[in-house]
């Protein structure tokens, strides 16, 4: 089975900050990786995904996340953060094989104070 | 126009009670998912269709009756309501039933049970 462990429940910066959400994760079989993100009141958007070739792995607003194989990392940074990226943070991974059955961390609140 | 729709939005009702959520995808897609969000804003995946057929059925209560009338449709019935069953529904859909896919997912029907 797999597992995924989000770090931080909470995690308040202030504006124009660096900010990484940790995320490790436990699987017997390959995966793939993924970052969603929830905006209040909002379904989950996907923010990006590791599927193979380079490690690191960027979304279109400045998220990046570097795939750490090692370290069953996953972690998701952003060098400087806006009000808008206020939102709940979900790591995932599904495996390779088989049908999509998308396991979930806990969820990081990212509050982004001015 | 909405890509994933739910209704309702939110639903509150009594112990015992039997309802139901609808979801409706105008995607194209093919494949169609149920996932459930506690009060720790915990996601975990109940069910998943490929083109109207059962793909993934997790260890839910079998009050939880998931119908697929046509692959762009996916509802939720829930007999006999319980207290733990209070959370927030979420469809989903993807456009392939693999690992590798992007779930859009819809806004989340707020079921309370008093």
């Amino acid at each position: 089975a797999q597992s995924v462990t989000q770090l931080d429940s909470q995690v308040p910066v202030f504006e124009e900050a660096p900010v990484e959400l940790r995320c490790n994760y436990s699987s017997s079989v390959s995966v793939y990786l993924f970052w969603y993100v929830q905006y209040p009141n909002q379904g989950l958007q996907l923010l990006l995904k590791y599927l193979s070739g380079s490690t690191l792995v960027e979304s279109i607003n400045g998220f990046e996340a570097e795939f750490n194989k090692s370290q069953t990392s996953f972690h998701l940074r952003k060098p400087s953060v806006h009000i808008s990226d206020t939102a709940e943070y979900f790591c995932a991974v599904s495996i390779i094989q088989g049908a999509q059955k998308l396991v979930f961390g806990q969820g990081t609140r990212l509050t982004i104070n001015p | 126009d909405t890509a994933v729709s739910q209704t309702p939005k939110y639903l509150v009702t009594q112990m015992g009670n039997d309802k139901s959520i609808k979801c409706e995808q105008n995607l194209g897609h093919d494949t169609m998912y149920w996932y459930k969000q506690d009060s720790k804003k915990f996601l975990k995946i109940m069910f998943s269709y490929n083109n109207k057929e059962l793909i993934i059925n997790e260890t839910v209560p079998n009050r939880f009756s998931p119908k697929s009338p046509d692959k762009a449709h996916l509802n939720l019935h829930i007999n006999s309501l319980e207290l733990g069953d209070s959370a927030v529904y979420f469809c989903a859909s993807s456009q392939v039933s693999g690992g590798a896919g992007e779930l859009f997912f819809g806004e989340g029907s707020r079921l309370t049970v008093l």
